[in-house]
Formats: C-alpha cells, structure tokens, sequence
C-alpha cells in the first residue's frame, strides 16, 4: 500500500515571499502520480498542481510549482510571490496509474495536509 | 455543469441513528468515493465504486454502506451512527483519464451526539 506524509503540520510566510511545502510517498510502483490539493475555509478541495511520474520536468501552474524527486519519492511545492488567498490547508496526494484489475486506479491516498498562514 | 453535489451539508445525528448522504455527479465519471477527514489525518478512503453496481471498501469503511445503482449516483449510508463517526465527508468523482484528478463535493459536516 501507498504511504503520502507531510511532516509540516503548519508554516507560515510573508506576503509576497516564497514558501515550500514538503511531501513524501512511499510506493514499490513505478508509474503513478502526484497532486497537491488546496483546502480553504470555504472547505472546498482545489487542485492546484499535478504530476506525472514519468514525466522527469517539473509541473508548473502559474505561481505554483513543484520538485518531483522520484528516486528520494519527494514531491514538494513552491508557492512564489505568495498572496492573502493562498491561505488554506494543502494536501499532497498519490494515484497509482494501473490497479489490480482496474479497481484500485481511482484511489487517492492523501498526507496529513499542511496548514499555511500568510501574513501581509 | 454542477459537478458533484453533495447534500446535506451540515447534519446533526443522535447516537444509534441512521442516515443517508447524497452524492451525485453529472460528468459521467466512472470513478466515485467517499472520503471522511479528521484533523491531523488527512482525507481517508471509506468506499469507492468503478461503476454501476460495482463498489468496494476502501480503508475505513466499517459502519458505512454504499450502493451504486446508476453511473450518476453514489449514497453513503450510515446504519447506526457512533460519535467516532463525527467528521467532515467528501464525495469525488473522477474518469479513466490518465492521472486525472478529481473533482470533489462541497463537503458534508456530520455531528453525532
């Protein structure tokens, strides 16, 4: 079974700053891939960036990117020129890319999510 | 597109009482679940469905029943709630595409007394 940890429970940044959010997996597949999810609030689940495993570049949307380390199965995201809505609890999640059958495919297997503050 | 609809939104139940949470999806995904979150521990899988008339458990899924009649729909059911059962519930659904992400309900915040 997948394994997805976040071992920053909160972090905090200026506006304006960069601020990096850490996550591990753990998985024997080697086909797969990674999101982060972003939860404000409102309680609604966002996504905000997603990678393939066997992509070696690094996905970017905007001011959001990531580094995808697959052989350290690290996969963190940078929040540059952070703003007052970026605040929000983030999630990092795996989905294997071929189940048992087909049934497992859709499983999402999520980490503890990251509480992050920005300060104006 | 409404996407996934979730309902009700916030609940509160009496211990040993029963429910059902909607979850409806038009965008003719295949994939649905459920999630329950609790603080600390992130969103864990209770049940999933690959289609209609197909489910299985995911990793919490004791106390819970799911049922998928048609593509569109997938109700959770709690049979006899417990407080340990008190948590915010997500629906999701998501297509065969290729590391598609899902896309998910507005949530359900259950309380039980």
């Amino acid at each position: 079974a997948q394994t997805v940890t976040q071992s920053q429970p909160e972090m905090s940044v200026q506006e304006a700053e960069t601020v990096t959010l850490s996550c591990t997996y753990d998985t024997s597949e080697s086909d797969y891939y990674l999101f982060w999810y972003k939860q404000p609030p409102s309680r609604q689940m966002i996504l905000v960036i997603r990678q393939e495993a066997y992509k070696q570049q690094n996905a970017t949307e905007n001011r959001f990117s990531v580094n995808f380390q697959k052989a350290a199965k690290s996969f963190s995201l940078k929040i540059s020129d952070s703003q007052l809505g970026d605040a929000a609890m983030y999630f990092c999640a795996y989905r294997s890319a071929w189940g048992d059958g087909g049934t497992s495919y859709g499983k999402l297997t999520f980490g503890q999510g990251t509480i992050l503050t920005v300060h104006p | 597109n409404a996407g996934v609809t979730q309902t009700p939104k916030f609940q509160v139940l009496k211990t040993g009482q029963s429910m059902t949470l909607q979850c409806a999806q038009d965008m003719n995904h295949e994939y649905m679940s459920w999630y329950r979150q609790d603080p600390g521990m992130g969103l864990r899988l209770i049940h999933y469905s690959v289609g209609a008339g197909i489910t299985d458990q995911g990793e919490v899924p004791n106390g819970y029943n799911v049922s998928r009649s048609t593509t569109e729909d997938f109700p959770l059911r709690l049979l006899s709630a417990a407080p340990s059962q008190t948590s915010v519930y997500f629906c999701a659904s998501t297509d065969r595409g290729q590391g598609a992400g899902y896309t998910f309900g507005s949530g359900t915040r259950l309380t039980v007394v």
